[in-house]
């Protein structure tokens, strides 16, 4: 069954704490997308791999930093440095050529800053 | 600056009433134009999309759209809801990259 996984579906941390969200995806997909999802803001790009080992900031990356060491895991860590991290947290990957415009979801991780 | 406009942030409709969702994306090149759809605690999944060809694009569960490129529009339109439809739906533009929409959250009486 291929797809996107996120994990955990649900995280509580504490305000000035660290914490990394997993993502991972068996599409054999080039491409890996973090989105940062809030009520009527729709989805904000946040970081972005087009290739292993490469990454480029989004519109938000202040805040937030990740890893491409390989190709199936993108996982995208939340500093304290982040000033509102409570928010829904997206994973995406998309196929390489013309299909790189299209993009697959995962289920998302809620994160709440306590 | 590549942006995504969705009219409506909230829509509530009976059941069999005839849906029309507005987008509008600004851009000066050629786009590709998707629309998404989160239903209540599933995936944000690909409802239909616009590469090229007939600007009318017929997408999964009687979900259509016209792409009208005069007016930077690609409005989503179904003939008659059905409770099931009841989700978040996302406008989204590929220009140089892809933008969202903030969303229309459409919620159906049944």
């Amino acid at each position: 069954d291929g797809g996107i996984t996120q994990s955990p579906k649900y995280l509580f941390r504490k305000e000035g704490q660290n914490v990394t969200l997993s993502c991972e995806q068996n599409l054999n997909h080039d491409a890996m997308y973090w989105y940062r999802q809030d009520p009527g803001q729709g989805l904000r790009l946040i970081y972005y791999s087009q290739i292993v080992n490469d990454f480029q900031k989004g519109d938000i990356a202040e805040g937030y930093s990740v890893s491409r060491e390989k190709k199936e895991s993108f996982p995208l860590t939340v500093t304290s440095a982040q000033k509102n991290p409570t928010a829904f947290y997206l994973c995406a990957s998309s196929p390489p050529g013309q299909g790189i415009h299209e993009q697959f979801f995962g289920p998302g991780t809620r994160l709440t800053v306590l | 600056a590549q942006s995504v406009s969705q009219h409506n942030h909230h829509v509530i409709l009976s059941e069999a009433a005839s849906l029309e969702l507005g987008c509008n994306y600004s851009y000066g090149g050629t786009v590709n134009l998707f629309w998404y759809v989160q239903y209540p605690g599933q995936h944000l999944q690909l409802l239909l999309k616009y590469f090229s060809g007939d600007p009318l694009v017929k997408g999964i569960k009687g979900f259509e759209a016209e792409f009208i490129k005069s007016k930077f529009s690609f409005n989503l339109r179904k003939p008659s809801v059905q409770w099931s439809d009841t989700a978040e739906y996302f406008c989204a533009a590929y220009g140089n990259k892809l933008v969202f929409g903030a969303g229309t959250i459409l919620r159906v009486k049944s």
